[in-house]
C-alpha cells in the first residue's frame, strides 16, 4: 500500500535554533500534503496545507513565519520550525492523499530544550 | 464541516467483537465516512471508509445507517494490538487542494483486556 515516511522520527534541539522535518510519499505522487501537530493526550490539529510548487495555506492561529513549509517536489514536503521554543515541543505528523485515501507518516517527536 | 460524535472510551475483551459507534447527524450527501486509528506514538492509520453501503475489508467492517446519520465500526475479533484511539471523520472526496485536510475530533479510546 501507499506509504508516507517522515524523518527524523525524534529530534531534540536547543531553544532558539531551527529544525527541519521531512515528509515523503514513497510510492505515489502527492501534489498536496498536510501538516498536523499533536500535544500529549490531545487530538491532531491541522496546521497547514502544503501545495507543490506554491505557497502553503495555514490554519488560523498558525504562524507562517515560524512554521515554514516547502513542497519542492511531488514526493517531498518539509516543515521547518524556526527559532524553536519549549512550547513548540510536540508530535508533528504529515499526511498525503493517494487517490481517495489519506495516508499518514509515522510522526516526528520534537523536543526543544 | 459536518461534525461527528463518538464515545470518549470503550473497553473490550480480547477475541470478542467490538462495535464502535459514531453519530454524524449533519452529514451531507457528498460526505464519505472515514475511520482512522492511532496507536500510541504513531501517526493515524487508515481503517475503512464508505458512503452509503456497508463495507468490509481485512481490518474491519463499516455499518452505515440507512439515513447515514450514524455508523458503526466493527472489529470482529479484538486483539491487544487493536488498542488505539479510533477516529470517525467525514470527508468529501475529490481532487481540489483542500480535499484531504481531515479534521480530527477526540475519537474513542479503545482498551482491550486480555
Amino acid at each position: 500500500g501507499a506509504v508516507v515516511s517522515q524523518h527524523p522520527s525524534r529530534v531534540i534541539c536547543k531553544s532558539g535554533t531551527s529544525v527541519k522535518i521531512e515528509c515523503r510519499s514513497l510510492d505515489f505522487q502527492a501534489t498536496t500534503m498536510f501538516w498536523y501537530r499533536q500535544f500529549p493526550k490531545q487530538s491532531l490539529m491541522l496546521m497547514a496545507t502544503s501545495n507543490e510548487g506554491s505557497k502553503a495555506t495555514y490554519e488560523q492561529g498558525v504562524e507562517k513565519d515560524k512554521f515554514l513549509i516547502n513542497h519542492a517536489s511531488l514526493t517531498l514536503s518539509t516543515l521547518t520550525v524556526t527559532s524553536a521554543h519549549p512550547e513548540d515541543s510536540s508530535f508533528y505528523i504529515c499526511s498525503a492523499r493517494g487517490g481517495d485515501t489519506i495516508y499518514f507518516g509515522e510522526g516526528s517527536w520534537l523536543t526543544v530544550v | 464541516d459536518a461534525k461527528t460524535t463518538q464515545p470518549n472510551s470503550m473497553e473490550s475483551n480480547e477475541e470478542e467483537p467490538v462495535h464502535l459507534p459514531c453519530n454524524h447527524s449533519t452529514i451531507s450527501g457528498t460526505d464519505y465516512i472515514h475511520w482512522y486509528r492511532q496507536l500510541p506514538s504513531q501517526g493515524p492509520e487508515y481503517v475503512i471508509h464508505g458512503l452509503t453501503s456497508n463495507v468490509n475489508n481485512r481490518m474491519a467492517s463499516l455499518a452505515i445507517a440507512e439515513d447515514r446519520k450514524s455508523s458503526t465500526l466493527i472489529l470482529h475479533r479484538a486483539t491487544l494490538r487493536d488498542a488505539a484511539v479510533y477516529y470517525c471523520i467525514l470527508r468529501v472526496h475529490g481532487y481540489g487542494g483542500s480535499q484531504g485536510n481531515l479534521i480530527f475530533g477526540k475519537g474513542t479510546k479503545l482498551s482491550v483486556k486480555p
